[in-house]
Formats: structure tokens, C-alpha cells, sequence
């Protein structure tokens, strides 16, 4: 079965960056996109954008535009994003997710919480 | 870009009666329209796509509606377990740009 698995929580100090991983299992990794989303403590779904790994091409929300890097590695069916210039507004929980043939993001990883403070 | 505003922002419901959740787009849209359940410390999980479509595994006391610039979800009669918070979510065509809705926290009354 589909499963995505995160690497784990993550503390950084303001103006570094953050590299966060997801790796895939149970279905061809390069036929479906991975997507990213964030959640700030006590707030909603933030979508930050996605990437196809077979072609690499990206799709970033306008909000992090500049500051995220979504890649693959297919060799190890792992996506990753990093971000960077982080401020305390980063701290959030990141998901990965799967997006599927109807375009919903069908499923999804644990989360890796990030918390950026001095 | 599309806003989707979702109300209530609270639902107070009993067990076993039905709960009806709205979605509201700034912008109309054909499709690509998606809800999502999410409990305290777990990931969101997928509850209906393409607006009307069940995910596997999803209760048949789901249910999806909508078209334009408004979409509901009602949970027919109301179980434990659904008491959650509930995003909506929909995709522009191009670029291919995903928003969540604020969220509906669907409480015990």
C-alpha cells in the first residue's frame, strides 16, 4: 500500500535552512506528484507547492517563492523540501502528500515539525 | 488566486444527527474540488474528491455537493469519530495552484 514516511522533527535558529525529507513506498514514485503543505500551531492547511518526479517541474505557491526547493531523488524514491531564510513564522508542521489521478492528495506523511527560534 | 471561505468556523452537533459544512469560493471553478478530515495530531486525511467522489475506505455517511462557487459536505448521522476538523480544497487549472479552506471544527454538543 501507498505509504510516506517524513524524516524527523527539526529545530533551527532564524536564518538558516531546513531540508525536510519524504520518502515513498508502495507505487512508482515517478508517476504521481508530491505535494507540501504546512501547518502553523493552532491554524489551517498551507499549501506550499508540488513537483513531478519524473520531470522535476515544479509549482510553488507565490507566498514562497524564492525561498523553497522542491527535488526528488528517484534512485531512492524520496521528495524533499527545503526552506530557507526561516523566521519564527516557519514553525509549523510540514506534510508531504501524494497527489492522485483525480488530483486530490490521497495520501499522506506523518508531518515533521519545525521550530525556528534564537 | 482562488480564497475559499469555509462556515460555521465551529458546528456544535450531537451524535447521530446530521452536520452540514459549507465552502464558499471566491472564484468559479469546474472541478478538482476536495475535502479533508483532520484529528489532533494526525495527518489530514482525504474524506471526498472530484466534489462528490468518496475515497477508499470513506463511509457512505459522507457525502460531497456542489458546483461553482459552492460546495458542501454533510455527514449524514453523526458518529464519534467524526467529530474533526474539516478543510475543503480545490486546484486552479493553470497554474496548477491548491488552496485549503480555514477549516470547520465539528464539536460534540
Amino acid at each position: 500500500q501507498v505509504h510516506l514516511l517524513q524524516s524527523g522533527a527539526e529545530m533551527k535558529k532564524p536564518g538558516a535552512s531546513v531540508k525536510v525529507s519524504c520518502k515513498a513506498s508502495g507505487y512508482t514514485f515517478t508517476g504521481y506528484n508530491i505535494h507540501w503543505i504546512r501547518q502553523a500551531p493552532r491554524q489551517g492547511l498551507e499549501w506550499m507547492g508540488r513537483i513531478n518526479p519524473d520531470s522535476r517541474g515544479t509549482n510553488y505557491a507565490q507566498k514562497f517563492q524564492g525561498r523553497v526547493t522542491m527535488t526528488t531523488d528517484t534512485s531512492i524514491t524520496t521528495a524533499y523540501m527545503e526552506l530557507s531564510r526561516l523566521t519564527s513564522d516557519d514553525t509549523a508542521v510540514y506534510f508531504c502528500a501524494r497527489e492522485d489521478e483525480w488530483l486530490s492528495l490521497d495520501s499522506w506523511a506523518q508531518g515533521t515539525l519545525v521550530t525556528v527560534s534564537s | 488566486e482562488t480564497v475559499l471561505t469555509q462556515s460555521p468556523a465551529t458546528l456544535s452537533v450531537s451524535p447521530g444527527q446530521r452536520a452540514t459544512l459549507s465552502c464558499r469560493a471566491s472564484q468559479s471553478f469546474s472541478s478538482h474540488f476536495a475535502w479533508y478530515q483532520q484529528k489532533p495530531g494526525q495527518a489530514p486525511r482525504l474524506l471526498i474528491y472530484d466534489t462528490s467522489k468518496r475515497a477508499t475506505g470513506i463511509p457512505a455517511r459522507f457525502s460531497g455537493s456542489g458546483s461553482g462557487t459552492d460546495f458542501t459536505l454533510t455527514i449524514s448521522s453523526l458518529e464519534p469519530e467524526d467529530f474533526a476538523v474539516y478543510y475543503c480544497q480545490q486546484r486552479d487549472n493553470w497554474p496548477p495552484i491548491y488552496t485549503f479552506g480555514q477549516g470547520t471544527k465539528l464539536e460534540i454538543k
